[in-house]
């Protein structure tokens, strides 16, 4: 089954500083998704990236989507100790929503 | 608008035991699944319902089985608890199949 791969695992940054983080898959997808996790808490929705869109902001936020080498990117600009989080992948095809394992950020204060 | 429910918190069960983890989402949406996130597993996806009267396996479905009561509830059941089925239990829903979903704030699950 097709699952989104996050890379680096874990990241720790001082506040201010922008934070990557990339995915990769392995099948075509319609569309591939981020979601952040707070400890102890459920999985929030970050942004939607369709297959057929390169770049995608909101906010503090910018996804890039490359799929001829099936990867994505997640940057978060100017991080706050409130970014501290877990932030997962999710590539959706053949009707499932595969998620990666996920990659814990950690914004020094 | 509560968004999506899940009862209880934390459950600790033994082995044999049977329960049902309840979920409910207020946001007149028509897809709703159910997860279990292990530690460096991410989420697996147990069972689905694409819409009120349709449920569908996922990648773990043994052990397991679910009910879409309605179209804002849909239950996860346990008929006989495994130490192996000891995890965190995530219940969410989107408007459509696959679009962003709204997670509940989980059911951390310990099988004795």
């Amino acid at each position: 089954s097709q699952q989104g791969e996050e890379d680096p695992q874990a990241l720790s940054i001082q506040e201010g500083e922008n934070a990557t983080m990339n995915c990769s898959y392995k099948t075509s997808i319609n569309n591939l998704q981020w979601y952040r996790q707070n400890s102890g808490r459920g999985l929030v929705h970050l942004i939607l990236i369709r297959s057929n869109e390169r770049e995608k902001h909101s906010g503090r936020l910018r996804v890039t989507l490359d799929t001829s080498k099936k990867s994505s990117s997640l940057l978060i600009t100017a991080s706050r100790a409130a970014d501290t989080a877990s932030y997962f992948c999710a590539t959706e095809g053949n009707n499932r929503l595969a998620f990666g394992k996920g990659n814990q950020v950690v914004v020094i204060p | 608008n509560a968004g999506v429910t899940q009862t209880p918190k934390f459950q600790v069960l033994k082995t044999g035991q049977s329960m049902t983890l309840q979920c409910a989402q207020d946001m007149n949406h028509n897809s709703m699944y159910w997860y279990r996130q292990d530690p460096g597993m991410g989420l697996r996806l147990i069972y689905y319902s694409a819409s009120e009267g349709t449920t569908d396996k996922g990648e773990v479905p043994n052990g397991y089985n679910v009910s879409r009561l309605n179209k804002r509830e849909f239950s996860l059941r346990l008929e006989s608890a495994a130490p192996s089925q000891t995890s965190v239990y995530f219940c969410a829903s989107s408007l459509a199949d696959y679009n962003e979903q709204f997670f509940g704030p989980g059911t951390r699950l310990t099988v004795l």
